[in-house]
Formats: structure tokens, sequence, C-alpha cells
């Protein structure tokens, strides 16, 4: 397929786990978006990269919450020591230009839904 | 901050009813999203809209962004069940990085009655 692929779609983890996300872009995408959704909400931004370039992450809510694109194709959003307000599906999105020309489409992927216990 | 508010929250319509949600943004926008997302899903991107009172349409689904630039409506004409969703606007902000991003509405529930 040639869209967005995130894994694992679901992942429980106990508080105070480590848990990491992955996102596929889609390929030759620019800028990739990490978002986080929680429930009966609109996505919230956490962060953007450009490339491996991590541009903005403005939006991530602590600094247990770290991600990484190294190679400028897949990423991976990592949580440490989870909490329970964690729980929420982290949404990944990629676009083809780079977000500073704006007016880009975002195609998300299908979410990982985190649960923490 | 950006706030983008979305009325109503919920909406309940018989099959075939006309169904508007309304997007209003504290700020003036250089664009606006909407996306829809199904039950269980992820954001699918619906449409952008650029120009001071522009209106687009997409089959039964019609698009319009305000004459300043802070509002907007999509209006579904004689809803089906495949409407049912969540609908979104999305507004673009420049971060302090330089980078444009999407400062998403609270979301409109639709669900059809059959």
């Amino acid at each position: 397929g040639a869209g967005v692929s995130q894994s694992p779609r679901y992942k429980v983890a106990k508080r105070g786990q480590d848990v990491a996300l992955r996102c596929d872009p889609i390929s030759g995408h620019v800028s990739l978006f990490w978002y986080q959704q929680a429930l009966g909400q609109g996505p919230e931004f956490l962060t953007y990269f450009q490339n491996e370039a991590q541009l903005d992450k403005s939006g991530l809510p602590s600094d247990r919450f770290f991600a990484e694109r190294p190679e400028g194709s897949v990423s991976t959003l990592k949580i440490q020591r989870t909490q329970q307000e964690d729980s929420a599906v982290y949404l990944c999105a990629s676009s083809l230009i780079p977000s500073y020309r704006g007016r880009e489409t975002q195609y998300f992927g299908p979410g990982t839904r985190l649960l923490v216990l | 901050g950006q706030q983008v508010m979305q009325i109503p929250q919920y909406q309940h319509v018989q099959e075939g009813e006309d169904f508007t949600t309304y997007c209003n943004s504290s700020t003036t926008l250089s664009n606006i999203q909407w996306y829809k997302q199904r039950p269980g899903g992820h954001p699918v991107f619906l449409i952008q809209l650029v120009k001071s009172g522009e209106v687009k349409k997409q089959k039964r689904l019609t698009f319009q962004f305000g004459e300043a630039k802070k509002n907007s409506s999509l209006h579904i004409t004689a809803t089906q069940t495949t409407d049912v969703g969540t609908y979104f606007c999305a507004g673009p902000r420049i971060s302090n990085f330089g980078n444009e991003k999407l400062t998403f509405g609270t979301g409109t529930r639709l669900t059809i009655i059959p």
C-alpha cells in the first residue's frame, strides 16, 4: 500500500513502562508530523520533521516524549515512564512538501491506540 | 494562542436530512482544511479553502470560507449512512520555527438515524 502506516495499532502499557511507536510515511514525503488525539477531541500537534531534522517539537507535552527520524523516512515516537494521562491515539501524518511552504495536504496513518494502566 | 471552535459538538439527523457544521477561528487564517474521521478511523483530508468567500462543492458536500477568513462551514445535503463520522476543520499557523502547523477544531460528530 502507498499510505502512511503505523505500528503497533494497539499498545497496552503499565504505568512507568517505556513505549515506542513507529510511523512509516508515504515514500518521498518530506514532512512528517506526530499528533496526539484524546478521546472525543481533535488531533493535537506534537512535533514536526522536515526530512531528518526535527524543526518543531513545541507540542511535546513533557521531556518524557522523544521523537526521531534519523534517515528522513521512518519515525519513532518514544514515551518514557508512561503515565495514565498519556493514554490516547497517536497519529502520524506525512506530506510531500516542506511545511513552511504551507497549504500542504497531510495524509494520516491509522494511529496507535495507547492505553496506560 | 490560536483557537478553533466548532459547533455543534454532536448532530443526530434522519437519513436524508441536511447537516451543517460551523468552524470559527480566533485568528485570521491563510487557509482552512476539512477532514473526516470515521469511528475508529483516522482523519482523511477532504478539501482546502484558500480565498476569502470561497465556496467549493464535492457532490453533496458544500464548503464555504468566510469573507474575513476566520470562519468556515461544511454543509451536507441529503445525508446518507456513509456520512457518519466526525468532521474537523483545521487552520494552519506559523510556528516560531517557521513551519506551518495545523490547529484542529473540536469536531462535530454526525450520526445518522436510518
